[in-house]
């Protein structure tokens, strides 16, 4: 079964500082991977996603994340995080030809004005 | 325009009681998904549906139940068997109809939050 990682469940960062969370998954095969994010009072939407192709995707806000596939893993990263960042980013994946989305725990980015 | 609809918002149901939190979709999708979200456990997929009159478990069906009687309705029913039920419901759709292309990119809604008393 699949299953994801992520690292860190609360990061406190101050405006401008860079931000990387991170995400493995366990699956040995083909994989579509996403980062979700959830603004507060707001819907679940997506950031970004990676389908095939280049590793490095990049997504809205200024957001962008690396598919490492030796390493299982699809760390998101954005070099200047604002207030407005603070939000709660879930990482995602479904194995090629599936059709279930598998979640990570969830992380908690507040960012300090 | 379209989207999502979940109702109610907030939810408050006594030990021993079944509820039903409605999912309505106009996005014409194919196939719906309920998840359950709890702090520190993300979201976990309890069923889903890729067609009318047809679904399947997810991970944590047990103590729920669905139908998919028309595309744009996937009910859920928490029943009493269901032994921690306060949560927040999370209902999604998705125009993908299997294969790699296009991958499962879901819509959600805003919620139901469900408390028991």
């Amino acid at each position: 079964a699949q299953s994801v990682s992520q690292h860190n469940h609360h990061v406190i960062l101050s405006e401008a500082a860079s931000l990387e969370l991170g995400c493995n998954y366990s699956y040995g095969g083909t994989v579509n991977l996403f980062w979700y994010v959830q603004y507060p009072g707001q819907h679940l939407q997506l950031l970004l996603k990676y389908f095939s192709g280049d590793p490095l995707v990049k997504g809205i806000k200024g957001f962008e994340a690396e598919f490492i596939k030796s390493k299982f893993s699809f760390n998101l990263r954005k070099p200047s995080v604002q207030w407005s960042d603070t939000a709660e980013y879930f990482c995602a994946v479904n194995a090629a030809y599936g059709n279930k989305l598998v979640f990570g725990a969830g992380t908690i980015l507040r960012v300090k004005s | 325009d379209g989207g999502i609809t979940q109702s109610p918002k907030y939810l408050f149901r006594k030990e021993g009681q079944n509820v039903t939190l409605s999912c309505e979709q106009n996005l014409n999708h194919d196939a719906m998904y309920w998840y359950r979200q709890d702090p520190g456990q993300g979201l976990r997929l309890i069923y889903y549906s890729q067609i009318v009159n047809d679904f399947q478990k997810g991970d944590i069906a047990e103590g729920y139940s669905v139908s998919r009687e028309k595309k744009e309705s996937f009910p859920l029913t928490v029943t009493s068997a269901q032994k921690n039920p306060t949560a927040f419901y999370l209902c999604a759709s998705s125009s993908w109809r299997g294969g790699m292309s296009g991958a499962n990119v879901l819509t959600f809604g805003a919620g139901s939050r469900l408390t028991v008393l």
